[in-house]
């Protein structure tokens, strides 16, 4: 299976506090891209970050990728009530447009 | 912008039935748009590609002829569940690419009885 495997698979924290979810994947990528899933709903992307780049930023999230390792992770800052969700990840290779999902990590923030 | 919209957002069919769910993109045009599947708690499992103005490519162990994907214009891709079964009951999302991201509609919950 291509798929990657996001961790932690839940994740519980205080409002206020930072969340981390890691990714990893198992191919060479073109680019990363991480959404946010409410229950029952469709997908929000979130970022994207190409294969040539470390770190990028949006607000609250901060997202990281390391190719060596076949890794990223997303760290969402000052966590509100309202991040609660699942996050996917989602690794594109070159010359192709589909999308290989991670797991996801199920983020609930606690009021 | 880069709106997708899909509808029904719920449907509930009778054991036998066809069903068809509609993925339009609402404020672009998407050559290329996609069909998953989801289950419960579960992650997004591509279904398949759709391809305007020609045939879709169906992912291993997806059966084309029981999913009917149709991709008649630049706005609007079709997927059709022939003679559903209750092991057909999930949550199918499209999406549509623009400018290399991927946008994705709200969904179709489908419950067959």
């Amino acid at each position: 299976s291509q798929q990657g495997e996001e961790d932690p698979q839940a994740l519980s924290i205080q409002e206020g506090e930072n969340a981390t979810m890691n990714c990893s994947y198992k191919t060479s990528i073109n680019n990363l891209q991480w959404y946010r899933q409410n229950s029952g709903r469709g997908l929000v992307h979130l970022i994207l970050i190409r294969s040539n780049e470390r770190e990028k930023h949006s607000g609250r999230l901060r997202v990281t990728l390391d190719t060596s390792k076949k890794s990223s992770s997303l760290l969402i800052t000052a966590s509100r009530a309202a991040d609660t969700a699942s996050y996917f990840c989602a690794t594109s290779n070159f010359g192709n447009e589909k999308l290989t999902f991670g797991t996801g990590t199920r983020l609930t923030i606690i009021p | 912008g880069a709106v997708v919209s899909q509808h029904p957002s719920r449907v509930i069919c009778k054991s036998g039935t066809s069903v068809k769910i509609e993925c339009r993109s609402l404020d672009f045009q998407a050559t290329t748009m996609f069909w998953y599947r989801q289950f419960p708690k579960k992650s997004l499992m591509l279904m398949a590609t759709s391809n305007e103005g020609s045939k879709a490519t169906y992912e291993q162990g997806v059966e084309k002829d029981k999913f009917l994907i149709n991709h008649a214009s630049l706005t609007l891709s079709t997927l059709t569940v022939t003679s559903a079964h209750p092991e057909d009951s999930s949550f199918y999302i499209c999406s549509a690419e623009y400018t290399d991201t991927q946008y994705f509609g709200p969904g179709t919950r489908l419950t067959v009885l």
